[in-house]
């Protein structure tokens, strides 16, 4: 079956500090996964893919198969990083499969 | 803005009752797709739609049914409603969903069921 695990429900760090997001992800074949960020009151948004290999505001992601994961990385976590981030999982179809998602806290 | 407009924003309704959501993809997008996101499900995937016709279905209640229409918009109808169908509604679209390419959310439509 298909399955993103996020693990932690919150993450709360401080401004500076390192953060990590973890994502797990359950799938036979060779699956395309993201990361959506959703700020407050606002809409869900791309925040970064696998296959471009980027980082974005500073966040970067490494598809790791023999782990299964796609861990979300940031070296030094800024206030405005305070958001939900989900991981997603796209089968090849177009729908994606969702984590249950974290809280990022970044506190002053 | 995403170029994906959703309305109403906002909605109340009674249990029993019946409502439709729209959704208008960006310009170009062929594929829209329908989530739900509650608070003990998560995001969830309800059904896609590719130019017209049922591409894929998730966990959607017999009780919801969507459809897109010739100008690519969609509708999202929930009928017989309950307390739990009390969620916020997203639509995405996409180019073509098999390039992986974006899906670009709306703002969504926060349904609350009394």
């Amino acid at each position: 079956a298909q399955r993103v695990t996020q693990p932690e429900k919150l993450l709360s760090v401080f401004k500076g500090a390192p953060v990590e997001l973890k994502c797990n992800y359950s799938y036979s074949g060779s699956p395309e996964l993201f990361w959506y960020v959703q700020y407050s009151r606002q809409r869900l948004q791309l925040l970064l893919r696998h296959i471009s290999r980027e980082s974005i505001k500073g966040f970067t992601a490494d598809l790791n198969k023999g782990e299964t994961s796609f861990h979300l990385k940031k070296p030094f976590a800024q206030e405005e990083d305070s958001a939900m981030y989900y991981c997603a999982l796209d089968s090849n179809t177009g729908k994606l499969i969702f984590g249950q998602g974290t809280t990022l806290q970044v506190k002053p | 803005d995403s170029g994906v407009t959703q309305t109403p924003k906002h909605l109340i309704t009674a249990t029993g009752q019946r409502v439709t959501l729209r959704c208008s993809p960006r310009s170009g997008d062929l594929s829209v797709y329908w989530y739900q996101q509650s608070l003990d499900q998560g995001l969830q995937f309800l059904i896609q739609y590719y130019n017209g016709e049922e591409r894929a279905k998730g966990n959607i209640l017999e009780r919801f049914s969507a459809q897109q229409f010739p100008d690519l918009h969609s509708e999202l109808n929930l009928s017989s409603l309950e307390l739990g169908d009390s969620a916020l509604y997203f639509c995405a679209s996409s180019v073509d969903p098999h390039s992986n390419t974006e899906a670009f959310f709306g703002q969504g439509t926060r349904l609350t069921v009394v």
